[in-house]
This record gives structure tokens, sequence and C-alpha cells, in this order.
């Protein structure tokens, strides 16, 4: 285990239903990351949070609404997705937001399914 | 444009064999280069990380290498075991206004048959 889990690991929703899920690091990490990784594509930032506050939010969709709470939480909120949406949802943290070493610790995934 | 390409897509070999995955990359400025390992419904597990000044890393069987010269890196698998069926995802990192840019490659999905 890397000490990050998420909750959900497999959700289905209905484009018309509201989710969310949910990140929680045990690394005393301070940097929290969204990403979307779909089928033969490579690894989509979606949001960066250092310190609890967000600093980078790469073009997403308003479908798609972070939230942190503390330094040790994620959450990604989903509402009137499109079955384009489904992907597998990586939550990762690191030390800083500018490591020297650039390591971030990924979660297992939430394999969303959207229909 | 910062891009990391990886060959093969794919790459089935027999347990015991060896194999070679390739990453080319044009991310700048570098920052470093990092091997992850990502199992079926797992997310990535960093193998290795280089940086500039550095040509090989080993960690156990996996062996990396550099050519920054070239922007080239491969990750050689040596003796295969089915356990090192998974995803294999290069990463290069920029660094841009006091932060860190990671750029992903597609990964390699290698196949270890008995």
């Amino acid at each position: 285990e890397t000490g990050v889990t998420q909750t959900p690991r497999h959700l289905v929703m209905g484009m018309t239903n509201k989710k969310s899920l949910k990140c929680e690091q045990h690394l005393g990490h301070n940097a929290m990351y969204w990403y979307k990784q779909s089928a033969k594509k490579p690894l989509e930032l979606m949001f960066v949070y250092s310190l609890e506050e967000r600093v980078e939010n790469n073009s997403v969709p308003s479908r798609f609404s972070p939230e942190c709470p503390n330094s040790s939480h994620l959450f990604l909120h989903l509402h009137t997705l499109q079955p384009e949406d489904s992907a597998l949802y990586l939550c990762a943290s690191s030390q800083d937001r500018a490591p020297r070493s650039g390591e971030q610790y990924f979660g297992p995934g939430t394999r969303l399914t959207v229909t | 444009k910062n891009q990391v390409e990886q060959s093969p897509q794919s790459l089935i070999i027999l347990e015991g064999k060896n194999c070679t995955l390739q990453c080319n990359y044009t991310v700048s400025p570098f920052s470093n280069l990092r091997w992850y390992k990502q199992d079926t419904g797992r997310g990535p597990v960093s193998l290795t990380i280089m940086t500039f000044s550095e040509n090989t890393k080993s960690n156990g069987r996996y062996t990396a290498t550099l050519d920054a010269d070239t922007k080239q890196s491969s990750l050689h698998i040596t003796a295969s075991q089915l356990s090192d069926s998974a995803s294999y995802i290069c990463v290069v990192s920029r660094t841009s206004g006091g932060s860190y840019i990671p750029t992903f490659g597609r990964g390699t999905s290698l196949i270890v048959h008995p």
C-alpha cells in the first residue's frame, strides 16, 4: 500500500446523478492531486491542491468540483457527467508542491462508469 | 510542445526473458525522469528516478538508462516474472515558476506468459 486510499473503488452512475469520490492520504504530505486516466491516453492532471489551496485547474469542466477540507483529505464532486467521463480517477499526494524528487504517491483509483 | 512518447505500446514475452521499454521526450527544461509500474486495478508506483547527471539506475531486476543529449530513456527488465505484467509509465518533469510539472507517457503494457 502507498498510504493513499480512495473510495469507492468502483462507481456506476447515471448522467443525472450526483456522487463524490474521496481520497485520504496518511503520509503527512501537503499537496494532493486528482488525475483522470482514460484507456490508451496519458494521465491527465485535473486539479492540484497545496496546503489546502487550489493551485491548478487544468481546464476541467465545471461538472467536476474538487474540495480539500484539510491536507489529508481530497474530494471530487461529480454531477451531470457524460459517458466520455468514464475513466479511472486517481488521487495522488506529494511532500511539497514542487518537490526536488517530484515523487507522487498514488491511490488505487476509482473506476467510474457513466451510463 | 512537451511530450513523452513510449514504445512499444504493448509487449508480450515469456517468463524468464529480458525486455526493454523505450521512452523519448521533448520536455524542457528537464528536471527528472521517473518510471512507474501500474498493476491492473492499482495506482502507479515509482520504480526509479533519474536526474540530468545520471545515466543508469537499478532497482532489483529493473534498470533504467537516460541519455539527456538525445532525450531518450529505457527501462530494462531482467529475467521477467509473471508479476512484472503491468503497465509501465514514463514521466518526465520540468520546473516552471517554482512549480513541478509532470508530463506522462501513455505507457507500455507488458504481459509475461508462463
